[in-house]
């Protein structure tokens, strides 16, 4: 199967080290990339490739690949960093395109 | 600065087609580095994605909505439309359209900028 899994729900402490998973087939080819989606709002990229950040994106957040299994962690999270994240990859041979089922992330 | 900005109906009744446009401003769809991707979230659920479209006409789409879908760029307009046929409410969603790295697969898949997102409700 291509398709992407992450928990549904996680949270953390206000400054701690939190870490959202996402697994599947198509991450052992592929890089996974990631968004943050706020309520009412679009979805925003905050980390593709191997480990990239978008311009104006803060260095707290990172991520990475094992296996079949793409991280995305956040250190030191922020209040604003509540919200639900995505991740995304495209399996390589169809160009078909996968997004996991979200995380919704609370801070505490 | 990239800014897209989908328009179309907010309301489709059952059985009929979707159609939406999205306007690309500040950069070219014409160029060899990247796709344009279209993608739905029906509310308080997670993103779907509808299919991909080079400037060059190429498409590929979502194997689960294949039969019902067409996308389509007017390079001339600087705009990708997307057409879905004999929608349901299950079709009621935030649709989105994006820019889609990188052309090579095996660098990953990342949309990015998305445009605000518009709003279609299927009822009668």
């Amino acid at each position: 199967s291509s398709e992407l899994t992450q928990d549904p729900a996680v949270s953390v402490a206000l400054g701690q080290t939190v870490r959202i998973t996402c697994q599947g087939d198509s991450l052992r080819r592929s890089y996974a990339s990631w968004y943050q989606q706020k309520p009412g709002q679009a979805p925003v990229l905050v980390i593709y490739g191997k480990n990239n950040r978008p311009s104006g994106i803060p260095d707290r957040f990172s991520g990475s690949m094992s296996g079949s299994t793409a991280s995305f962690t956040i250190t030191g999270a922020q209040a604003e960093d509540e919200a639900d994240y995505y991740c995304n990859s495209r399996d390589s041979t169809t160009n078909n395109v996968f997004f996991g089922g979200g995380t919704k992330l609370t801070v505490l | 600065q990239l800014q897209l900005q989908e328009s179309g109906p907010g309301l489709v009744r059952p059985s009929e087609t979707l159609s939406l446009t999205c306007s690309v401003s500040g950069g070219s769809i014409r160029s060899n580095s990247y796709f344009w991707g279209w993608i739905r979230q029906p509310p308080g659920k997670g993103l779907e994605w509808i299919g991909t479209v080079y400037h060059s006409g190429t498409t590929f789409y979502n194997p689960s909505l294949k039969s019902r879908v067409t996308i389509s760029v007017d390079t001339s307009k600087n705009q990708l439309s997307l057409m879905l046929t004999s929608v349901t409410a299950a079709d009621s969603s935030v649709y989105y359209c994006a820019r889609q790295f990188p052309v090579v697969a095996a660098l990953g898949n990342w949309f990015d900028p998305w445009g605000q997102g518009t709003l279609v409700t299927v009822s009668s």
